[in-house]
């Protein structure tokens, strides 16, 4: 089985500043890990996803995320915040199963930013 | 542009009451998920299909939840009889899964907001 922490519930952060939201997991096996989006009164949408390969991995809207097995950790990061960039942030990981697996999901993480 | 489509959108009903949330997954997707946000949990997985047949529902209340496809156009997540404590949004998600490949990308529907009075 695996876990997912968040644990900043809320990051306020002015525009054009740098961002980080702060994703650890625990599993026993290989993992996929995941950063979804939401915004008010919608569903999720993908950021980014690490499979394999390069650890830093890049997404829409200009976000990243570097994955850091020995400290367990999938930190998202922008390096400049737009106002359109407020919304609810949910880190989620899967352990590498043949045939796919489910979504373990954090808290997530409000990212207010002010102007 | 292929979306996960969900219906109703809201819906607000009594105690007792049977609610049938209907979830259209992108077509040729073969994995179908259910999942309930609240702001007390978070996001939880009740249940999801794989070609139709359901693979885990260890997240559903038995007693009152059922999940079924009866095609590969339509999921179906019903409650009977609805509490207020089931007051949510259930979001449904679809992928493609691969014989060999591991986890996919979940494209989520907009949500059914569930309000049990």
């Amino acid at each position: 089985a695996q876990s997912v922490t968040q644990l900043d519930s809320q990051v306020p952060v002015f525009e054009e500043a740098p961002v980080e939201l702060r994703c650890n997991y625990s599993s026993s096996v290989s993992v996929y890990l995941f950063w979804y989006v939401q915004y008010p009164n919608q569903g999720l949408q993908l950021l980014l996803k690490y499979l394999s390969g390069s650890t830093l991995v890049k997404g829409i809207n200009g976000f990243e995320a570097e994955f850091n097995k020995s400290q367990t950790s999938f930190h998202l990061r922008k390096p400049s915040v737009h106002i359109s960039d407020t919304a609810e942030y949910f880190c989620a990981v899967s352990g590498v199963t043949g045939g796919g697996n489910k979504l373990t999901f954090g808290t997530g993480t409000q990212l207010k930013v002010e102007l | 542009d292929a979306r996960v489509t969900q219906t109703p959108r809201h819906k607000v009903t009594e105690m007792g009451q049977e609610v049938t949330m209907r979830c259209q997954p992108i077509l040729g997707h073969n994995t179908v998920f259910w999942y309930r946000q609240t702001m007390m949990q978070g996001l939880e997985l009740l249940a999801y299909f794989r070609n139709r047949a359901p693979l885990d529902d260890s997240g559903m209340p038995k007693d009152r939840f059922s999940a079924e496809m009866p095609d590969a156009t339509l999921a179906t997540l019903k409650i009977q009889p609805s509490e207020p404590r089931d007051s949510a949004v259930y979001f449904c998600a679809s992928g493609l899964v691969g014989r060999t490949s591991g986890s996919i990308e979940q494209f989520f529907g907009p949500g059914t907001r569930l309000t049990v009075l």
